[in-house]
C-alpha cells in the first residue's frame, strides 16, 4: 500500500501557484518524498525531492513540514502544460531496492 | 544524452500468448525498474534489475520475469497472457548504489492490450 495519501484532484487558475498536498505521517528518519507527474498516460516526470529541508528548483519548491509527516508541492506560476498527474512518493529502503510506491496522485486541472 | 526508451509503443495480443518489452536505459544509467500502470491507476513495481541480477521485485508471479543485458538495456517478459495483463508497461532507469536516493527516470511506455 502507498505510504502517502493525497486529494483526488485539484483546480487552479493559470499564473497563480499551484499547491499540492501530500500527507505521509508513517515516514521514516531516513526515507526521502519524491514528487513526479505523469502528462496524459505519458511516462511519469520526475519534479523534484528532498529529505526534511525545503528544496526548489526550476520546475517547483517542495516544503516538508518539520515533522516531516506532510509537504506541499508548489509550482510557482501554473501554466495549461502543468495539467496532469501529480504523484507524491516516499521510498522505502528494501535492501537498496529502488521500487516506488505509487498512490493514485491529484489529478491537478490548470483553468485558463 | 538519450533519456530512457521503450519499445513497441503499442502491442495486441491474444489471451495465452507471450510478450518482449524492450527498454534502453539513460545513458550511464545502471539500474532498470518496470512498472505496470492499469488504467486510472498509480503504476505498480514488477521488479528491478541492477547489474544484471534482479534485486527486488512486486507482487507479481513468476510468469512475469525480465533481463537486463550488460550495456543495461532490459526486456520484460510475459507468459501466459491474461485480460488482466492489460495495461500501460513503464521502464524506469537510475544511477544506482546502495544507499542512493538518485531520482528514477522513466520511459514513455509500452501499451498492452490483450484480448
Amino acid at each position: 500500500d502507498a505510504k502517502t495519501t493525497q486529494p483526488p484532484s485539484m483546480d487552479c487558475a493559470e499564473g497563480r501557484a499551484a499547491n499540492l498536498p501530500c500527507n505521509h505521517s508513517t515516514i521514516s528518519g531516513n526515507e526521502y518524498v519524491y514528487w513526479y507527474r505523469q502528462i496524459h498516460s505519458q511516462g511519469p516526470q520526475y519534479i523534484i525531492h528532498g529529505l526534511k529541508n525545503n528544496e526548489t528548483n526550476e520546475m517547483a519548491s517542495l516544503i516538508i513540514t518539520e515533522d516531516r509527516k506532510s509537504s506541499t508541492l508548489i509550482l510557482p506560476h501554473a501554466t495549461l502544460r502543468d495539467t496532469a498527474v501529480y504523484y507524491c512518493i516516499v521510498r522505502p529502503l528494501t535492501s537498496g531496492t529502488y521500487k516506488y510506491i505509487f498512490g493514485t496522485g491529484t489529478r491537478l486541472k490548470v483553468l485558463a | 544524452e538519450t533519456g530512457v526508451t521503450q519499445s513497441p509503443t503499442h502491442l495486441i495480443k491474444t489471451r495465452g500468448q507471450q510478450v518482449t518489452l524492450r527498454c534502453s536505459s539513460q545513458s550511464g544509467h545502471n539500474t532498470v525498474s518496470w512498472y505496470q500502470q492499469a488504467l486510472g491507476q498509480g503504476p505498480q513495481f514488477i521488479f528491478q534489475y541492477y547489474r544484471e541480477e534482479e534485486n527486488g521485485r512486486g507482487n507479481f508471479p513468476p510468469r512475469f520475469s525480465g533481463l537486463q543485458f550488460p550495456n543495461y538495456s532490459s526486456e520484460l517478459n510475459v507468459n501466459a497472457l491474461e485480460l488482466d495483463d492489460s495495461a500501460l508497461y513503464l521502464c524506469a532507469s537510475s544511477l544506482g548504489t546502495s544507499g542512493s536516493y538518485n531520482e528514477q527516470f522513466f520511459g514513455p511506455g509500452t501499451r498492452l492490450t490483450v484480448l
